[in-house]
């Protein structure tokens, strides 16, 4: 069974910026789910992604995008990048939507 | 609102002590309540979940007890080991409108000294 998987481990962009981070799901996991992570703080949560719809979102602007594959792979976009975007960006996968969630390793992006 | 709130931030014991960790939850709607390890640089680690109808679960040397009336719910490691430092995030679950979301606590940086 292979775990959650992310890509890249690390970015640097600048202000104003556009970045796409991508994740895939543990094998048998249909929903997605994305959690932002400042330093010393507990992730947040940004949007879920179930059977290629999303089905909720936290309180993150819209320049927060996301998309599910049909494979349950997903992508988070964000656009117009601010400092305050400097995060570990992390995914967590689950077998249904109201199941447990398994993360994934993170993105670290760093907007300077 | 949703919020976790989560004692101590900081947590330092020796080798063998018990470590215990408390959060408080905001939502009466939230039904399942998962703890993460988190190690430096590396993903939060599932390690040990409870859901609302369970007041108490244990596996080895962790265990993890709820009270729904006080909207408390606490982490316990007995026999602690160096290994055992990391930082440790609570998390709430609600399910709502068709998703589901965890909220989490700030998070628990322990230390265990050998």
């Amino acid at each position: 069974e292979t775990g959650v998987t992310q890509s890249p481990t690390h970015l640097i962009k600048t202000r104003g910026q556009q970045v796409t981070l991508r994740c895939s799901s543990q094998s048998g996991h249909n929903t997605v789910s994305w959690y932002q992570q400042a330093l010393g703080q507990g992730p947040q949560f940004i949007f879920q992604y179930y059977r290629e719809e999303e089905n909720g979102r936290g309180n993150f602007p819209p320049r927060f995008s996301g998309l599910q594959f049909p494979n349950y792979s997903s992508e988070l976009n964000v656009n117009a990048l601010e400092l305050d975007d400097s995060a570990l960006y992390l995914c967590a996968s689950s077998s249904g939507y109201a199941d447990t969630q398994y993360f994934g390793p993170g993105t670290r992006l760093t907007v300077l | 609102g949703e919020n976790v709130e989560q004692h101590p931030s900081t947590l330092s014991v020796q080798e063998g002590d018990s470590a215990v960790i408390k959060c408080t939850y905001s939502d009466s709607a939230s039904n399942y309540f998962p703890w993460y390890k988190q190690e430096l640089g590396k993903r939060p680690q599932l390690i040990i979940d409870i859901r609302s109808n369970v007041g108490e679960k244990k596996d080895q040397r962790i265990a993890v007890t709820l009270n729904k009336t006080a909207k408390h719910f606490s982490l316990h490691i007995t026999e602690t080991q160096p290994e055992d430092s990391a930082v440790y995030f609570c998390a709430a679950s609600i399910t709502t409108g068709g998703y589901n979301k965890l909220i989490f606590g700030a998070g628990t940086r322990l230390a265990v000294h050998p």
